[in-house]
């Protein structure tokens, strides 16, 4: 593994079915994040977390949970999903929280 | 809060200069980033400022005027290869990146 791995690439999902987006980084960053792209939206940040054990809200949270029990895993789950979730999902990372974010190469989900 | 702006879309010519001007009125301010991202791809790190002035990395430039609230990403000698979306991003008071929308850039040969 070299930076930040995500699976699956792609994903179609039946609405009210449970979901987890995996990301994994070898860079031994503290600092995780998942983001949410859409068109014309711009990335926006759904959770966070500033080292293992930690984890925060960013912006748009609701319907999605973290976990972060190591330094390399931090995965998103979608309890229920819904066709408003589908986007394409980045995980980043940095070393530490005023470091530079690196993005992993996405996930496209689809709920129908 | 945070409040973003840049151009949705330009179009320039192989060889040529393009400015992208980034505005923003945000909850503090802590830095500013520029990203690239290639279509389907994920975004990758182009520039950081926190203080006034220019910064230069090659055929990349990137201005901020934190009292004007003002940046621009300027790329010259433009290739094919720089057809893509870039993003700027403001680090706010709680450290958290706010992101544009993007300005998707054309290169035509």
């Amino acid at each position: 593994i070299a930076g930040i791995t995500q699976a699956p690439t792609s994903q179609i999902l039946a609405a009210g079915r449970r979901m987890t987006l995996r990301c994994t980084q070898d860079m031994r960053h503290n600092a995780m994040y998942w983001y949410r792209q859409d068109l014309g939206l711009g990335l926006r940040l759904i959770h966070y977390s500033n080292t293992a054990g930690t984890t925060g809200k960013g912006e748009v949270p609701d319907g999605y949970s973290v976990s972060r029990a190591n330094t390399d895993d931090f995965p998103l789950t979608l309890a229920s999903a819904v066709p408003s979730q589908t986007s394409v999902y980045f995980c980043a990372s940095s070393d530490g929280e005023l470091g530079t974010q690196y993005f992993g190469p996405g996930t496209r989900l689809t709920v129908l | 809060g945070q409040n973003i702006d840049q151009p949705t879309e330009m179009t320039a010519t192989e060889g040529a200069i393009v400015q992208i001007n980034c505005t923003y009125q945000t909850s503090g301010f802590n830095g500013l980033f520029w990203y690239q991202q290639h279509a389907g791809e994920a975004p990758t790190f182009l520039s950081y400022n926190v203080l006034d002035g220019l910064e230069e990395k090659g055929r990349f430039s990137s201005f901020l005027s934190r009292s004007k609230g003002y940046s621009y990403l300027l790329l010259k000698e433009l290739q094919m290869k720089d057809s893509a979306s870039y993003l700027c991003a403001v680090f706010e008071n709680d450290y958290k990146l706010s992101f544009g929308a993007g300005t998707t850039v054309t290169v035509r040969a």
